[in-house]
């Protein structure tokens, strides 16, 4: 069974500052990817950042990056240049081909970012 | 392209009636799966419809079920509603298996 796991129930960082989600993942999968998901009080999932694990390289999009140690199944993402509109409940996710289009959440780190 | 949406987006529910959600997908993705979100379970798998066959299933009662239409609509039926069903119920379409799921903005089931 895959489980993902997300520690920090919740977070905080000052506008315009870096901060760090964590997530750890259990898989005896080979082929999988990795999420990360924002939820903002809105409540619509949005897709922040998605990684292949065949990829070694780390997945960035714009002020958004991972980083990703397969060995370790570790999958955080980092946050820079924090800005209001980042406030949101953050999800990790976790799906492989193998175990049809199933996606496993963690439960989730919610982050408020103080002006 | 338009998102995944859903209807109704609110829903007032007894115990005991049942409730038909819907989805439509973005436009050319043939897979819907439906999660139930709850602040104890977090986010739960339902089920997955790919070209109206139901391809896989999470550990819900048979009270839960879906189906999908030949256009990749897809509904969930509720029967015998509990109190402990009351959540928020997310559809996510995709165009094919391994592919990123997109979220619809949810149906909030309140049931009294």
């Amino acid at each position: 069974a895959q489980t993902v796991t997300q520690s920090q129930p919740e977070m905080s960082v000052q506008e315009a500052e870096t901060v760090t989600l964590s997530c750890t993942y259990d898989t005896s999968e080979n082929n999988y990817y990795l999420f990360w998901y924002k939820q903002p009080p809105s409540r619509q999932m949005i897709l922040v950042i998605r990684q292949e694990a065949y990829k070694q390289q780390n997945a960035t999009e714009n002020r958004f990056s991972v980083n990703f140690q397969k060995a370790a199944k570790s999958f955080s993402l980092k946050i820079s240049d924090s800005q209001l509109g980042d406030t949101a409940m953050y999800f990790c996710a976790f799906m492989s081909p193998n175990t049809g289009n199933q996606f496993y959440f963690g439960t989730g780190t919610s982050l408020t970012v103080i002006p | 392209k338009a998102g995944v949406t859903q209807t109704p987006r609110y829903l007032i529910k007894t115990r005991g009636q049942q409730v038909t959600l819907s989805c439509s997908p973005i436009s050319g993705h043939r897979s819907v799966s439906w999660y139930q979100q709850t602040p104890g379970q977090g986010l739960q798998f339902l089920f997955e419809y790919f070209s109206e066959t139901q391809r896989n299933k999470g550990n819900f009662p048979g009270r839960f079920s879906g189906r999908q239409f030949s256009n990749s609509r897809s509904e969930m039926n509720v029967s015998t509603l509990e109190l402990g069903d009351s959540a928020l119920y997310l559809c996510a379409s995709s165009l094919e298996t391994a592919a990123t799921q997109y979220f619809g903005p949810g149906t909030r089931l309140t049931v009294l």
